[in-house]
């Protein structure tokens, strides 16, 4: 079946660092692909998607690119902050019918020490 | 415009107990799901409504119920606890048009321990 695989954490980096987190994922024919974040003590939130091959979902300094050769939606950030210290998950949606639900991947965590 | 909310926040419960986890959006929004989060394993699945009157089976149905009582609430309920239903629990909603898929989006989960 459809699946996700996401860069296993946790990530430690020092504030103003670049962050790379991977997200892979097998099928094909997504129509969107997204990234959504989860601070300490909440649900989820979405934090960019992109709606086509090669467009780039874009939010908060963080972008990813939608590779549709490499089956690819890595998350990017230039310089990470003390605030952005969260658990981080890929979701590429997988369709069942009518259906679309997200297929996630395990998530990864994110320290950033100042 | 509340978004998802979700009762209770936190609970405790005695192995075989029963209780029923309630969500509701008010975003108008067609599709409803119940995730459980544990850790290694992400987010998985329980049920969803695709729409008001329908349900269906996620990842890990078992030992759960639901019931889509109208377009804004979507509720779970765990007949007889077991240790093992000890998760954070989420309730998530989306829009659910026929284009392309939806952001979900997600109440603040239900801490719930079984004893």
């Amino acid at each position: 079946g459809n699946s996700v695989t996401q860069m296993e954490g946790p990530v430690t980096l020092s504030e103003e660092a670049f962050l790379t987190i991977n997200c892979t994922y097998t099928a094909t024919g997504y129509p969107s692909l997204f990234w959504y974040v989860q601070y300490p003590g909440e649900g989820l939130q979405l934090l960019l998607k992109a709606t086509k091959a090669d467009d780039k979902g874009s939010n908060k300094g963080f972008e990813a690119t939608y590779r549709k050769e490499t089956t690819s939606f890595h998350l990017e950030k230039g310089s990470v902050q003390v605030s952005d210290s969260a658990v981080y998950f890929c979701a590429p949606p997988s369709r069942t019918g009518n259906n679309r639900k997200l297929i996630w991947g395990l998530g990864t965590s994110l320290a950033v020490n100042p | 415009n509340a978004g998802v909310t979700q009762t209770p926040k936190f609970q405790v419960l005695k192995t075989g107990q029963s209780m029923t986890l309630q969500c509701a959006q008010d975003m108008n929004h067609n599709s409803m799901y119940w995730y459980r989060q544990d850790p290694g394993m992400g987010l998985r699945l329980i049920y969803y409504s695709a729409s008001e009157g329908t349900t269906d089976k996620g990842e890990v149905p078992n030992g759960y119920n639901v019931s889509r009582l109208n377009k804004r609430e979507f509720s779970l309920r765990l007949e007889s606890a077991a240790p093992s239903q000890t998760s954070v629990y989420f309730c998530a909603s989306s829009p659910a048009t026929t284009k392309g898929t939806d952001t979900q989006y997600f109440g603040p989960g239900t801490r719930l321990t079984v004893l």
